[in-house]
This record gives C-alpha cells, sequence and structure tokens, in this order.
C-alpha cells in the first residue's frame, strides 16, 4: 500500500493557461475525491467519483474545470484558462465504499497551483 | 446546510502542556466526526473519528468525545510534544448519505516549544 499520491507537487502557471494535475489512489478503493484548499483555510469539496462515474461536482467546480477517471483508476483534475483565484492546494482523497469504514478518507500530499 | 467551527488560532503551548482545541458543529443528519493532522508540507492525514454519539476517538494520545447534546467534538491531548506542531482539522460527513464527502472546519495552528 503506498497511499494516495499526486503530481506534479507543486506548479507554476500564469494567468490564462491550462493546467493538468494527476492523482493515483490506493488501489481497490473505489472512491475518489477532489478538495481544494486555500491558504487560512479548510479544504472544500470539489467532485467525487465512484469507479469511472462522477457522481456530484460542487458550485465550487465552474465550467473551466473538469475531472476524469476514465478507468476508474487514477484521476485527472484540469483547469483550463486559468485565473489568479484558482491558486491553492488541490487535494485528492480515496476510500472503500464498501466494508466497515467506507467514510474514512486517505489523502495524497495535494498540488499546490499557484497562478501568476 | 452542514458546517465545523473550531476556535481560531494560532495556539502556542509549552511541551508537556496539556491541549483543547474546540470543535462544534452543525448537521443536517446523523454526522460522523474527524480530526485531520497537517504537518508542513504534507496532506492530510485522519488523527481519530467516531461515528456515534459518546463515542471516543483516541490516537496517538490524542482524543476527542462525540456529544451530541453539545454537537461538539473537542480535541484534547494531556501533554503535548515538539512534534505535535501541525495544523488541525475538525471535520464531518454524514452518515447514511451516500457521498460522505467531507465537510472541515478552517483549522488551528498549534505550535509547541521546547
Amino acid at each position: 500500500d503506498t497511499g494516495v499520491s499526486q503530481n506534479p507537487r507543486h506548479k507554476i502557471t500564469k494567468r490564462g493557461q491550462n493546467v493538468t494535475f494527476r492523482c493515483d489512489p490506493i488501489s481497490e478503493h473505489n472512491r475518489l475525491y477532489w478538495y481544494r484548499q486555500t491558504l487560512g483555510q479548510g479544504p472544500e469539496f470539489l467532485t467525487y467519483f465512484q469507479n469511472e462515474a462522477q457522481l456530484e461536482k460542487s458550485r465550487l467546480l465552474s465550467d473551466r474545470f473538469s475531472a476524469e477517471r476514465p478507468k476508474g483508476s487514477f484521476s485527472t483534475l484540469e483547469i483550463q484558462r486559468t485565473e489568479q483565484g484558482d491558486s491553492a492546494m488541490y487535494l485528492c482523497a480515496s476510500s472503500l465504499i464498501q466494508g466497515a469504514a467506507p467514510d474514512t478518507q486517505y489523502f495524497g500530499p495535494g498540488t499546490r497551483l499557484t497562478v501568476l | 446546510g452542514n458546517s465545523v467551527t473550531q476556535m481560531e488560532g494560532p495556539v502556542t503551548l509549552s511541551e508537556e502542556a496539556f491541549l483543547t482545541i474546540n470543535c462544534t458543529y452543525t448537521a443536517t443528519g446523523y454526522p460522523s466526526l474527524f480530526w485531520y493532522v497537517q504537518y508542513p508540507g504534507e496532506g492530510l492525514q485522519l488523527l481519530l473519528k467516531a461515528t456515534k454519539a459518546d463515542d471516543k476517538g483516541s490516537n496517538k494520545g490524542f482524543e476527542a468525545t462525540y456529544r451530541k447534546e453539545t454537537t461538539s467534538f473537542h480535541l484534547e491531548k494531556g501533554s503535548v510534544q515538539v512534534s505535535d506542531s501541525a495544523v488541525y482539522f475538525c471535520a464531518l460527513s454524514l452518515r447514511g448519505g451516500s457521498n460522505y464527502k467531507l465537510t472541515f472546519g478552517k483549522g488551528t495552528l498549534l505550535t509547541v516549544n521546547p
């Protein structure tokens, strides 16, 4: 069990550019969540997948944001036409919906995005 | 809606001091309650959880008791160490719902001095 991994760990981009982040969940975990954390705040829910199906999106997820989990394993989060307000830490978490603790999520180290 | 309120930080303590970080919540259903810890430069780690009223979660000397009557889940530790310096987040997810998404408080920065 290698835990949840995220790449890249840091991304600096210029306003208007597109960026893509990757999350690799714990193997056999069927749920995958994305959260955004801005400075001095707690993480806020963005979206989640069960297997390859995206089941819920927060109103925080504007149409410039898109997330995929094509084979039910890794996931990508893309931000198009980045804005300075997108600067944040993007966190991925995974969980196993079956079993004794479906409510327990395991987090990756996050991708810190800075938009100049 | 659902929300979590944590005591404002930062909290600065000397080593071996007693720690309390207050957390209260509002929820539209019956929540599970969590404390997560974030060390500098790292992601969130689950510290402890409780899933029903009067349950006590505990881990690494930290404890928190699920108090339904006061809608609280305060974090305590009897003797803190320098290595406990981190940001602590209280969170909830609704049991019985299908998404289990977490709602977090704003976090409390703890600094422990030797």
